[in-house]
């Protein structure tokens, strides 16, 4: 147990619909990214916050859109899904500059 | 186009065979390399995180090198085991704080 958390575990929705992934950081870090991994892809970064900023970011669709509220707990918002959006959705955190701590993961599905 | 490319994409060892792997990246804009083992059906785990050119840096069986004037990094496992069997995935990050992964390079160590 990494000491992230992500939910929902799964989501299954319908395309055009809109979607909110949440993800707990491990106490005591700052730093919260996104990734995503679809079939027969690698991961992907899609962005960072860093104490409620971002501070960088990946190859994240305009649809899609992040932010760290002040506990420092992070949400990734997935709107006008399409079917390729279907992929496993990563969180990790770490404090700044070190290793990174993987959740568990959000597997959504888009019908 | 920033690439990160790992080889071999795959392989297979005898268990008590030593190997190593490969990750080119950029060698211009470095800020960071990081390494990961990734089970399947779980999350990535930190290996390494690397930042100074000449780095060494080792965890038990495992260990890995950097230059960052070349764009490459090794990592090294000694006299394999059956659990070592995963896919090891290297993060180049830029000078922004962008982490752009290498598709990863598979191992199965056979018992």
């Amino acid at each position: 147990d990494s000491g992230v958390t992500q939910t929902p575990k799964h989501l299954i929705t319908a395309t055009g619909q809109r979607v909110t992934l949440r993800c707990s950081p491990r106490s005591g870090d700052l730093s919260v990214y996104w990734y995503q991994q679809s079939l027969d892809q690698g991961l992907q970064f899609l962005i960072q916050y860093y104490n409620g900023e971002e501070r960088a970011k990946g190859n994240i669709l305009e649809r899609f859109s992040a932010q760290q509220f002040p506990d420092l707990h992070s949400e990734l918002n997935l709107s006008s899904l399409e079917l390729g959006d279907s992929a496993l959705y990563f969180c990790a955190s770490s404090m700044t500059g070190n290793e990174q701590f993987f959740g568990p993961g959000t597997r959504l599905t888009v019908l | 186009i920033l690439n990160v490319e790992q080889s071999p994409q795959s392989l297979h060892v005898q268990e008590g065979d030593s190997t190593n792997f490969t990750c080119s990246f950029p060698s211009s804009n470095f800020y960071a390399l990081h390494w990961y083992r990734w089970e399947t059906a779980k999350s990535p785990e930190a290996l390494f995180v690397m930042t100074l050119n000449g780095d060494e840096k080792k965890k038990g069986r495992i260990s890995a090198t950097l230059n960052t004037k070349e764009g490459y990094s090794y990592l090294y496992i000694k006299g394999s085991q059956p659990e070592d069997s995963a896919t090891y995935l290297c993060a180049f990050v830029d000078s922004s704080y962008k982490l752009i992964f290498g598709s990863g390079t598979r191992l199965l160590v056979r018992p």
